[in-house]
């Protein structure tokens, strides 16, 4: 079945700090999809990444930076010099494997104080 | 136009009313799906429409019933509700492939947030 895990239910920091969101999955699929999603205070998700299983390449885009590793199954989010308008719940999606439809984990609540 | 819009955005209704949750997406998308988000609990996966066919219903009570007339409109029909349907309802719409499977990419709306008294 496919897993994901994010250990950080809430985090607060100050506006400029780095944080990390971490994101630890399972599965037995040898090929699949990672995602990242943004869901703000207004409610919509917002799509943010998606990396194939064969790229382990790291991703930079702006500020966001995300860090793929295959051996530890682990697919961290790194958010440089936070924004207040970075809080949001942040959720990483369960591999997909080309199934009908994503399902998400709990997510991590992303608080950046002013 | 945004992508995907959902009426109305909030919505308090009583155990005996019958109420209508509407999506349209201006996306060109196949696909359309309703998530449910309680508080304190994962986003459930409810239904999924692909090419206006129904293909995965996750166990939703009846009390909930989807209608997609078209690709571009989604309704969610509520009646008999409990108070613990109160959540937020979301849309979503993608662009499906062979089989009626997807990308993973999805678009959402702002959802609708609905009270049960």
């Amino acid at each position: 079945a496919q897993k994901v895990t994010q250990a950080q239910t809430e985090i607060s920091v100050v506006e400029k700090e780095d944080v990390t969101l971490d994101c630890v999955y399972e599965t037995r699929d040898t090929t699949y999809y990672l995602f990242w999603y943004k869901q703000p205070p207004s409610g919509e998700l917002v799509f943010l990444i998606r990396r194939n299983s064969f790229d382990e390449q790291n991703e930079i885009s702006g500020r966001y930076s995300w860090n793929f590793q295959k051996s530890t199954s682990s697919f961290n989010f790194t958010i440089t010099a936070s924004q207040v308008v970075d809080s949001a719940v942040y959720f990483c999606a369960p591999p997909y494997g080309g199934r009908r439809a994503l399902t998400f984990g709990s997510g991590t609540r992303l608080q950046v104080q002013p | 136009e945004t992508g995907v819009t959902q009426t109305p955005r909030h919505l308090v209704m009583g155990m005996t009313n019958k109420k209508s949750l509407k999506c349209e997406q201006h996306l060109g998308h196949n696909a359309m799906y309703w998530y449910k988000q309680s508080a304190k609990k994962p986003l459930e996966l409810m239904f999924v429409y692909s090419l206006e066919e129904r293909v995965e219903n996750n166990s939703v009570p009846s009390r909930f019933s989807p209608e997609c007339p078209n690709s571009s409109h989604l309704f969610l029909h509520l009646h008999t509700l409990q108070p613990e349907d109160s959540a937020l309802y979301l849309c979503a719409s993608s662009q499906a492939t062979g089989g009626g499977r997807g990308t993973g990419e999805l678009f959402f709306g702002e959802g609708s947030r609905l009270t049960v008294l």
